[in-house]
């Protein structure tokens, strides 16, 4: 079973941030914490991960809350062509994924 | 990264019959995984394919319905065998590059399997 639970669906405005919310309140000290997201017909694509620090590159940033039990995704300039299934899984390095069913991001013109 | 081949993209397939489903990557990877993904639902992993040892696969799945070849560090094959409507499903492949100690996965775009 997935580890994490994540709002089914979401909607953001074009050009606004879109700040997606994962709980993982039994992540343990050595697991982390991944996000993915699917685009209509295409393979998962990986965007970020983070163990406990903040973490940012070209895609998105991560924030992870002080106990770990939390993190949010932010996409800082949400696009049309950002409209997808977003997972976030808790994973230690060497341990299979596991995918729940994710947040649909409809980013709205 | 690692770019990832899948053939066939799609197939229309009888009940009955069976289907191999290639999976080429563009440099030499350790571990590589099946998924499947069913109609409107999220990946499940179907087995793990590592060179040179048998495929480990995940309960609900058994080598017989889905036996698996690993034949070299770029190359895996996934069959479904002995197909019913309930096969109908995107199967993935997908890997873990070696060396980058980021355990992210790269994934194919995946063959969609009909089955009538």
């Amino acid at each position: 079973d997935a580890k994490t639970t994540q709002p089914t669906s979401m909607d953001c405005a074009e050009g606004r941030a879109a700040n997606l919310p994962c709980n993982h309140s039994t992540i343990s000290g050595n697991e982390y914490v991944y996000w993915y997201r699917q685009i209509h017909s295409q393979g998962p694509q990986y965007i970020i991960h983070g163990l406990k620090n903040n973490e940012t590159n070209e895609m998105a940033s991560l924030i992870i809350t002080e106990d770990r039990k939390s993190s949010t995704l932010i996409l800082p300039h949400a696009t049309l062509r950002d409209t997808a299934v977003y997972y976030c899984i808790v994973n230690n390095y060497g341990q299979n994924f596991v995918f729940g069913p994710g947040t649909r991001l409809s980013v709205l013109p | 990264s690692a770019v990832i081949s899948q053939k066939p993209s799609r197939d229309i397939c009888q009940r009955g019959t069976s289907l191999t489903i290639q999976c080429q990557v563009d440099s030499q990877v350790t571990m590589m995984f099946w998924y499947r993904q069913q109609p409107g639902q999220s990946l499940t992993l179907i087995a793990t394919a590592n060179q040179g040892s048998e495929a480990t696969y995940e309960s609900g799945f058994v080598i017989d319905k889905f036996p698996i070849s690993r034949p070299n560090l770029t190359f895996s094959t996934l069959t479904v065998s002995n197909m019913s409507p309930e096969d109908s499903s995107i199967y993935l492949c997908s890997v873990e590059t070696s060396g980058t100690n980021t355990g992210e996965l790269f994934f194919g775009e995946g063959s969609r399997l009909t089955v009538l």
